[in-house]
């Protein structure tokens, strides 16, 4: 089965535009999370969906940065007037969740959005 | 201050010498993950572990969980050059309604020599 995907997967922005990157999790999939990761760092937590609801929100930097997942599936990162600080590698991860009686934990990670603001 | 340590940042190896790699956490651990990542690409999942002292192997690579000491360590037995990357652990601290949210330590740098 296909795995998480994302896209773009490179995005140049000039300051001060708007971006939007688009996540799509691995079908079924209940709990989708959302990573920034600067340049020689390990990911940091940005926000976490379980379905359509959006359970934590407290990485997320700024008002800047506004994420949905409207129908419990494909997952939205917004970024309004980028800054030069914004330039990071975004990754979307996937989890099972916890489906019934049934708990899967593993998260998969897609293969990142690489956000340049110039 | 930081929340998880891993160690050795980077790490340089003869083809075919065994390593370890070590993950530690400041705070209790529920669960910890390793990841391997390669330069401009995704996180590929190794392995995940939640009870304390779980052992798992996945053809040459072991990792363990101590959860007294709140500390993992991930050894490759036998290294090839397949396995250079870079080495994340990921810790569960906190837990939201049934998922887990990780906090990852900086890396370790694996090189591989022929």
């Amino acid at each position: 089965g296909a795995g998480v995907s994302q896209s773009p997967r490179y995005k140049v922005a000039k300051r001060g535009q708007d971006v939007a990157l688009r996540c799509d999790p691995i079908s079924g999939h209940v709990s989708l999370f959302w990573y920034q990761q600067a340049l020689g760092q390990g990911p940091e937590f940005l926000t976490y969906f379980q379905n359509e609801a959006q359970l934590d929100k407290s990485g997320l930097p700024s008002d800047r940065f506004f994420a949905e997942r409207p129908e419990g599936s494909v997952s939205t990162l917004k970024i309004q007037r980028t800054q030069q600080e914004d330039s990071a590698v975004y990754l979307c991860a996937s989890s099972l969740g916890r489906v019934g009686g049934r708990a899967g934990y593993e998260q998969y990670f897609g293969p990142g959005t690489r956000l340049t603001v110039t | 201050s930081q929340e998880l340590e891993q160690s050795p940042q980077s790490l340089i190896v003869q083809e075919g010498k065994n390593l370890t790699i070590n993950c530690t956490s400041s705070k209790t651990l529920y669960g910890l993950y390793w990841y391997k990542q390669k330069y401009g690409e995704g996180l590929i999942f190794l392995m995940m572990l939640q009870k304390g002292g779980e052992e798992k192997s996945h053809e040459k690579i072991t990792a363990k969980l101590d959860e007294k000491k709140q500390q993992s360590s991930l050894h490759i037995t036998a290294s090839q050059p397949s396995h250079a990357g870079i080495y994340l652990c990921g810790a569960v601290n906190t837990l939201i309604q049934g998922a887990q949210k990780l906090v990852f330590g900086q890396g370790t740098r694996l090189t591989i020599n022929p």
